[in-house]
């Protein structure tokens, strides 16, 4: 079993509509959480952490942490094209960083 | 810089050639990290540096692969005898520890063996 594992892409919305990423981890002692967006041929780039059970809101982004079930997710509302890339989730233990393989994203305009 | 530094970008090297990686972390964070992303995979864990000593090798591949940092700041990975599945993204991060966050990359250093 892989330590972090995402749904499987990729995920073609309509401009406006919500994206929704999901994320399990094994690890139950993971203390902290991330959403990293990919474009083509660019580096990770962080855009959510969570640490604690429940929802955090950053504009359009909605992380949700359930550490009881191991959950991870990410909501994208009112989707746009600029929002097409591949989505990372990262759970660190200690100092290390474990990734999924990522689910790319497509907004259709 | 403000951010990150690695280079080269790009590095294209035929099979069994050595080759140096370098990573410019950002100034005054003590903790490195090196990492790998093959095509249509997350990055995964290399090696982690806090100051000058390796903390954490146990995600070099083998032993072909070896990374130094000897003043604690620059850093450079280093590949002997290069095999075409040691084409990937080489990433560097750095981070002030201890830490809970995630951290930033660098730009990263794609590696081609042809």
């Amino acid at each position: 079993q892989k330590e972090v594992e995402q749904n499987s892409g990729p995920l073609s919305v309509p401009e406006g509509a919500i994206a929704s990423l999901n994320c399990t981890y094994s690890d139950r002692g993971s203390q902290s959480f991330f959403w990293y967006r990919q474009y083509s041929g660019k580096s990770p780039e962080l855009i959510m952490s969570i640490y604690s059970n429940g929802d955090k809101e950053d504009g359009r982004f909605t992380a949700q942490l359930n550490k009881a079930s191991q959950y991870v997710s990410l909501l994208i509302r009112d989707s746009q094209p600029s929002d097409s890339a591949t989505y990372l989730c990262a759970v660190r233990n200690d100092y290390k960083l474990s990734f999924g393989a990522g689910t790319t994203v497509t907004v259709r305009a | 810089g403000a951010g990150v530094s690695q280079t080269p970008s790009n590095k294209v090297t035929e099979k069994g050639k050595y080759v140096e990686l370098r990573c410019d972390p950002i100034s005054g964070h003590t903790a490195l990290y090196w990492y790998r992303q093959s095509l249509g995979q997350g990055p995964e864990f290399l090696i982690y540096f806090q100051g000058t000593g390796a903390a954490d090798d146990s995600g070099l591949p083998n032993d072909r692969f070896f990374a130094v940092r000897p003043e604690g700041s620059v850093s450079t990975l280093k590949i002997q005898r290069t095999e075409r599945g040691d084409s990937a993204v080489y990433l560097c991060a750095s981070s002030l520890e201890p830490s809970r966050g995630g951290y930033t990359f660098g730009s990263g250093t794609r590696l081609t063996v042809v």
